[in-house]
């Protein structure tokens, strides 16, 4: 069966950044996209961006261009997420999402999802 | 970017009561809409798909219809489990989601 593991939660100071991470299994790795989907606490869900697993190739909503950097490990069929110059706003629950199909923008599973805070 | 906007932003109901969600978008999607279901904790999973297709395994009470801009949801007879917070999200034009319905037990 498809299953989505992510990294554990983690308390990050301003500034800083954070890498999560995403295992996939139950599934060919390369065929499937995958997303960054976050939820700030008790608030919406807000896309970040999407990766290739198969050539690496990313997309990154603009609000997180310059900010964000998604990459894979094709051994490990494990995505990652690194946010840069964290700030309290960035506090939330991250998750990955599998596309349903190629470069498809809808989403089928989803990992546990991962807290990060970003507290001084 | 496309703005989804969800109304109501909370719904009271009962069991066995039949409850619509509505969605509209700010330019038109064409039938590029999915439907989610969120429980505290836990991850959205996906209801509906192309705004009417039931995605496999989710009960057929849930149903979605539209297109365009106007969008619906609809539960046709509420169980305790739908109890909830419902998104809609476009994927005409990358990926926007509505802020979201909370579907409370009145």
């Amino acid at each position: 069966q498809v299953q989505l593991v992510q990294s554990e939660a983690v308390v990050k100071k301003p500034g800083a950044s954070v890498k999560v991470s995403c295992k996939a299994s139950g599934y060919t790795f390369t065929s499937y996209y995958m997303h960054w989907v976050r939820q700030a606490p008790g608030q919406g869900l807000e896309w970040m961006g999407i990766i290739n697993p198969s050539g690496g190739s990313t997309n990154y909503a603009q609000k997180f261009q310059g900010r964000v950097t998604m990459t894979r490990d094709t051994s490990t069929s494990t995505v990652y997420m690194e946010l840069s110059s964290l700030r309290s706003e960035d506090t939330a629950v991250y998750f990955c999402a599998r596309g349903v199909a190629t470069n498809s923008y809808y989403f089928d599973y989803w990992g546990q999802g991962t807290l990060v805070t970003v507290s001084s | 970017d496309i703005q989804m906007t969800q109304s109501p932003s909370t719904l009271s109901a009962s069991v066995g009561d039949r409850v619509t969600i509505t969605c509209r978008a700010s330019q038109s999607i064409s039938i590029y809409l999915a439907w989610y279901q969120q429980k505290p904790g836990k991850a959205p999973k996906l209801l509906i798909y192309k705004a009417s297709s039931l995605e496999s395994g989710v009960p057929s009470r849930f149903s979605g219809s539209g297109s365009g801009t106007e969008f619906t949801l609809t539960i046709s007879s509420l169980q305790p489990d739908d109890f909830a917070t419902y998104y809609c999200q476009q994927y005409n034009s990358y990926c926007t989601f509505g802020q979201g319905t909370k579907l409370e037990i009145k």
